[in-house]
């Protein structure tokens, strides 16, 4: 494992349903990230927070909701999502969002499906 | 926020040759970080090689080397001696605040 585990690994849900995903780090690190990655399209930042306090927040719709109740842990709640919400969420972590300079640690993601 | 751009959405190479993967991007600051990331199919994104932008010297890293034109806002990869492993989707990534990606090249070796 690479010190960032993404849990579930995948999911499929109704656009009615609610679901969360799950990051977890122990490196120490105290930066975490929220990526979505689509079929031959940039990966988009969705989200970052530094010691728990929420820094950016990339015009996302609110159906999406991150949470971090501490450094080591990120949580990003789903609910009424679209078919085109379907993706790779990747998770993401660094010393500190200033201190990204030596490359960001990623989890292996959850692939989403909404259907 | 900084733009990438990764022109080539494919590639191919044969084993034990050298391939270059292009990338470009934008950005008005003077102090930033570029990073090739590596993503095989197990999804996880793995770091290949990292460049300082205040630093000339291109970065090697074993088998990987980069060309690292400031000027041009260039930031190329070069793999040589490619192995089957090396078969995967590389990104290319800017951070100054945050670390944005190009869309990505798909890389396929020829055994």
């Amino acid at each position: 494992e690479t010190g960032v585990t993404q849990t579930p690994r995948h999911l499929v849900m109704g656009m009615t349903n609610k679901k969360s995903l799950k990051c977890e780090q122990h490196l120490g690190h105290n930066a975490m990230y929220w990526y979505k990655q689509s079929a031959k399209k940039p990966l988009e930042l969705m989200f970052v927070y530094n010691f728990k306090e929420q820094t950016e927040n990339n015009s996302v719709p609110s159906r999406f909701s991150p949470e971090c109740p501490n450094s080591s842990h990120l949580f990003l709640h789903l609910h009424t999502l679209q078919p085109e919400d379907s993706a790779l969420y990747l998770c993401a972590s660094s010393q500190d969002s200033g201190q990204g300079n030596y490359g960001y640690t990623f989890g292996s993601g959850t692939r989403l499906t909404v259907v | 926020a900084q733009t990438v751009t990764q022109s080539q959405p494919e590639m191919s190479v044969q084993e034990a040759e050298t391939v270059t993967l292009s990338c470009t991007y934008d950005t008005s600051e003077s102090d930033y970080y570029l990073f090739w990331y590596k993503q095989p199919p197990s999804r996880q994104m793995i770091l290949v090689i990292r460049q300082e932008a205040y630093k000339q010297q291109n970065a090697t890293e074993n088998r990987f080397s980069v060309n690292f034109q400031k000027a041009a806002k260039s930031f190329s990869l070069k793999i040589s001696d490619s192995q089957l492993g090396d078969a995967a989707m590389y990104f290319c990534a800017a951070l100054n605040f945050d670390m944005r990606f190009g869309a990505g090249t798909r890389l396929t070796v020829k055994p």
